[in-house]
């Protein structure tokens, strides 16, 4: 069981810098997730795929931030011109989707990448 | 306004106590996840309920979803050192009718457990 990873564990960079993280979900899942996570709050959706298409964003994902999961495998998570208030926790998560019984579409989280923009 | 709430925040307590967490919410769920999360590592599936008046053992975990599937608890008994974490909620709301929805989270409850 390989579980869900995320590339790099930790990013620090510095204000206006562009950054990408990566995460490769578990194999057989077809949905993909995107969360921001800060400090004493609980994982904040931003967005979702199911196989390749984005099917939901959030309203806190601005136009600075794109993902993309072009082959409805691994996924990217991009943050242009990076400002101090996107430092975060960034959680990667995957679950079956479709395919999964009533309500136990449980989502698998990775370690999360933290970002620290200085 | 928090779909999701948790109590308390914060809670500390002696090797060995008995310890309730709670997660409310006015809105009804298909399901509901509990996760545990440490510190730099994302959250650790504890487990899945589905129905309404559910129970699920885990070792010292007891996880009870709310007849009406709008609140759950987690009750854990004889509380260990190593049960330190975040403990979070987290609902899903079946929203296409595709039993495949996106999830909510609460803010979580930090589980001090003291030697």
């Amino acid at each position: 069981d390989t579980g869900v990873s995320q590339d790099p564990r930790h990013k620090i960079t510095k204000r206006g810098q562009n950054v990408t993280f990566r995460c490769d979900p578990i194999s057989e899942h077809n949905r993909l997730y995107w969360y921001r996570q800060t400090l004493g709050q609980g994982p904040e959706f931003l967005t979702y795929f199911q196989n390749e298409a984005q099917l939901e964003k959030s309203r806190l994902l601005s136009d600075r931030f794109s993902a993309e999961r072009p082959k409805g495998s691994f996924s990217t998570l991009e943050i242009q011109r990076t400002e101090q208030g996107d430092s975060a926790m960034y959680l990667c998560a995957s679950s079956l989707g479709i395919t999964a019984t009533v309500g136990t579409d449980t989502q698998y989280f990775g370690p999360g990448t933290r970002l620290t923009v200085l | 306004t928090q779909l999701l709430e948790q109590s308390p925040q914060f809670l500390s307590i002696q090797e060995g106590e008995n310890l309730t967490v709670y997660c409310n919410s006015s809105s009804v769920f298909s399901s509901l996840q509990w996760y545990r999360q440490e510190p730099g590592e994302g959250p650790v599936l504890l487990v899945t309920v589905v129905t309404g008046g559910e129970v699920k053992k885990l070792k010292r975990l007891t996880f009870q979803f709310g007849d009406a599937r709008k609140d759950s608890s987690l009750h854990i008994t004889a509380a260990q050192p190593g049960d330190t974490g975040l403990y979070l909620c987290a609902a899903m709301i079946d929203v296409y009718n595709t039993n495949a929805g996106k999830s909510t989270f609460g803010d979580g409850t930090t589980l001090t457990v003291k030697p």
